[in-house]
């Protein structure tokens, strides 16, 4: 079946530095992908929904010079979270709609971002 | 009043009991409802997927929506240890997408 992944699974930088997750649709294309955070026992909050070949759309409150989208291909989108801070410390999740029903989602594993 | 509410919990139940968990919703353009399994530490898996009023069964797990209550369920009979996780519930319509907080459940073999 259809699977999405992301790369790294986890990951710890010190305060400043800047990293690069990655969301793979790994046998169907995504036009559309979108990206998450969910901090401990809270809800998945859409940041952003990134769209291949143009511009992403941040949701309200998410910055976009803070975290910066680019959809690659379509079976790549990429997240930057740039100049990071403790308070960016989070589980990020991407998902793509499923090919049959795009109102379904293909969740990936997430990434566990720690920001020292 | 938020879009989506979802009683946090955490539940706990023994092994083999039903356990039942639930959302209410205020935006009446929601179609599409869903429930979603997630392990500690792992990205959600879509459990049930339905758009209209009534019952989905799929195995032990059945999904309830009224949508003139704006009010939806979800049902796990002879609940397992390996059920404990957490189950959100998400809802879609009109390019929205909205989840709930998750309810911890926790079955006790």
């Amino acid at each position: 079946g259809a699977v999405v992944s992301q790369h790294p699974s986890r990951v710890i930088c010190k305060s400043g530095t800047s990293v690069k997750i990655e969301c793979r649709s790994l046998d169907f294309q995504a036009t559309t992908m979108f990206w998450y955070r969910q901090f401990p026992k809270q809800s998945l909050m859409l940041m952003a929904t990134s769209n291949e070949g143009s511009k992403a759309t941040y949701e309200q409150g998410v910055e976009k010079d803070k975290f910066l989208i680019n959809h690659a291909s379509l079976t790549l989108s990429t997240l930057t979270v740039t100049s990071a801070h403790p308070e960016d410390s989070s589980f990020y999740i991407c998902s793509a709609p499923t090919p049959l029903a795009s109102n379904e989602q293909f969740f990936g594993p997430g990434t566990r971002l720690t920001v020292l | 009043q938020k879009e989506v509410e979802q009683d946090p919990g955490p539940l706990s139940v023994p092994e083999g009991a039903i356990v039942s968990l639930n959302c209410t919703y205020s935006n009446s353009a929601f179609q599409y409802f869903m429930w979603y399994r997630q392990y500690s530490r792992k990205g959600p898996e879509l459990l049930m997927y339905t758009y209209s009023s009534g019952n989905k069964e799929d195995g032990r797990f059945t999904a309830q929506v009224d949508k003139s209550s704006k009010y939806i369920s979800l049902f796990i009979r002879d609940s397992q240890p390996s059920d404990s996780a957490t189950y959100l519930c998400a809802m879609s319509g009109n390019n929205r997408l909205a989840f709930g907080k998750g309810n911890q459940v926790v079955v006790i073999p």
